[in-house]
């Protein structure tokens, strides 16, 4: 069966510190893999996908990026956090290109202070 | 822009059926329509899903109009732990675009 695995679960950082979360995805291949955003109080918001390795889309401008090195990992970076930042990070795969089933990880809630 | 429209809340008492309601007055005849779930502080969780046909699984049936401007998601018996906020969503290619969804309540 197919999992997906996101760490930290909460993290809590400076503004100013760089960010790295990892996503990673078992038991299935090439996938198409999300970033989405929350903010508190508010709807998700996606960030970014990637249909294959090193190949991603950003839906909105912002401090934050994203990688692919493998199939099935996925990486949200930022270089500086600001405060605005702050919020429920989640990310989901889907297999299949066209109006399949997004799964979703558990989250990484992130304070920046 | 998310294509549909949602009551931002709702209120169900335990046992009864839930029905949540959506429009997709723009939706096309290939789009279909999702349905996900997010309970407090979870990633959200699919649901159901259908094009034009009613659909019925384990968790929920999914009732479209036949001119496919909305639909209606029912729980049939719903629970406490039934209370999240449900989304309504129609695809649009590779992305799931959420909108504000509803908040349901389940009432003991």
């Amino acid at each position: 069966s197919q999992t997906i695995h996101q760490w930290p679960a909460t993290l809590v950082q400076p503004v100013g510190s760089p960010l790295s979360l990892e996503c990673t995805v078992e038991g299935t291949s090439n996938p198409n893999l999300y970033w989405y955003r929350q903010a508190a109080g508010r709807g998700l918001q996606l960030l970014f996908y990637s249909v294959g390795i090193g190949q991603i889309s950003s839906e909105v401008p912002q401090n934050l990026s994203a990688s692919r090195p493998q199939d099935r990992q996925f990486i949200l970076s930022s270089k500086k956090l600001l405060l605005s930042d702050s919020g429920f990070y989640l990310c989901a795969w889907q297999q299949g290109k066209l109006r399949n089933i997004q799964y979703f990880g558990a989250g990484t809630r992130l304070s920046v202070l | 822009d998310a294509k549909t429209t949602q009551p931002p809340s709702m209120d169900c008492a335990e046992g009864r059926a839930a029905n949540l309601p959506c429009n997709h007055s723009t939706i096309s005849g290939n789009e279909y329509v999702y349905w996900y779930r997010q309970i407090h502080s979870q990633g959200p969780q699919y649901i159901i899903h259908g094009l034009k046909n009613n659909e019925t699984n384990e968790m929920a049936s999914l009732i479209i109009t036949e001119d496919k401007k909305s639909s209606t998601l029912i729980l049939p018996h719903a629970t406490l732990r039934d209370t999240a906020v449900y989304y309504c969503i129609v695809r649009v290619d590779d992305k799931i675009i959420f909108g504000k969804g509803t908040r349901l309540h389940i009432l003991p």
